[in-house]
């Protein structure tokens, strides 16, 4: 356990309205990801981040931002959200060694 | 670029088969390879890893080896239970990014 946590873990919203998903992490790890799920897709990089205010874009970074102001809590927001941004969204981090990451529980956004 | 590329599924199997999930991949320089678990409703964890050529990961009964000449890491287990249902992911990091393939889910039946 990395002690990552995720809010809120479900979410349904309306087309064009913006929704943020918090990610928080208790460790103080440097690294910190955004990852979308969808079936057939596997896991796709949105955005991550590698330190305070420090932060690029993954393959699928369209529509979304993300800020990290503190260590321990990386925000993406869907300015404006569609019906093609409903998916399971997991935050993850990277441990201290560089090889592997760890996963929180996810959140299911579904637009409407 | 960096890609991976695993076997469709879905995979049915009856309890004590033997199983391999075939995973291959493309990458730049020298990456870790690792295979991840997905339980229903959860996130996902990590079964194993191998960080150079030749390298051979393993936990839970499951193994993979890094074969850089054939650019696979496939997964085997020698006897399946039902608790190993689950969907599994092939990841490959050259770096600071991880790249995932789409997944093999897997169900064991009694």
């Amino acid at each position: 356990d990395a002690g990552i946590t995720q809010s809120p873990r479900h979410k349904v919203t309306e087309t064009g309205t913006p929704v943020t998903l918090r990610c928080h992490q208790t460790e103080n790890h440097r690294y910190m990801y955004w990852y979308r799920q969808d079936p057939g897709h596997g896991l796709r990089l949105i955005h991550y981040s590698y330190g305070v205010k420090d932060t690029d874009k993954g393959e699928v970074s369209d529509g979304y931002s993300v800020s990290r102001s503190k260590t321990e809590d990386f925000l993406l927001t869907l300015e404006s959200a569609t019906s093609s941004q409903t998916s399971v969204y997991f935050c993850a981090i990277r441990d201290r060694g560089g090889f592997m990451q760890y996963f929180g529980p996810g959140t299911r956004l579904t637009v409407t | 670029g960096n890609s991976v590329t695993q076997m469709e599924g879905p995979v049915t199997l009856s309890e004590e088969a033997f199983l391999t999930i075939n995973c291959t991949y493309t990458a730049t320089g020298y990456p870790s390879l690792f295979w991840y678990v997905q339980y229903p409703g959860e996130g996902l964890q990590l079964l194993l890893k191998a960080t150079k050529a030749d390298d051979k990961g393993s936990n839970k009964g499951f193994e993979a080896t890094y074969r850089k000449e054939t650019t696979s890491f496939h997964l085997e287990k020698g006897s399946v239970q039902v608790s190993d249902s689950a969907v599994y992911f092939c990841a490959l990091s050259p770096g600071n990014q991880f790249y995932f393939g789409t997944g093999t889910s897997l169900t064991v039946i009694p």
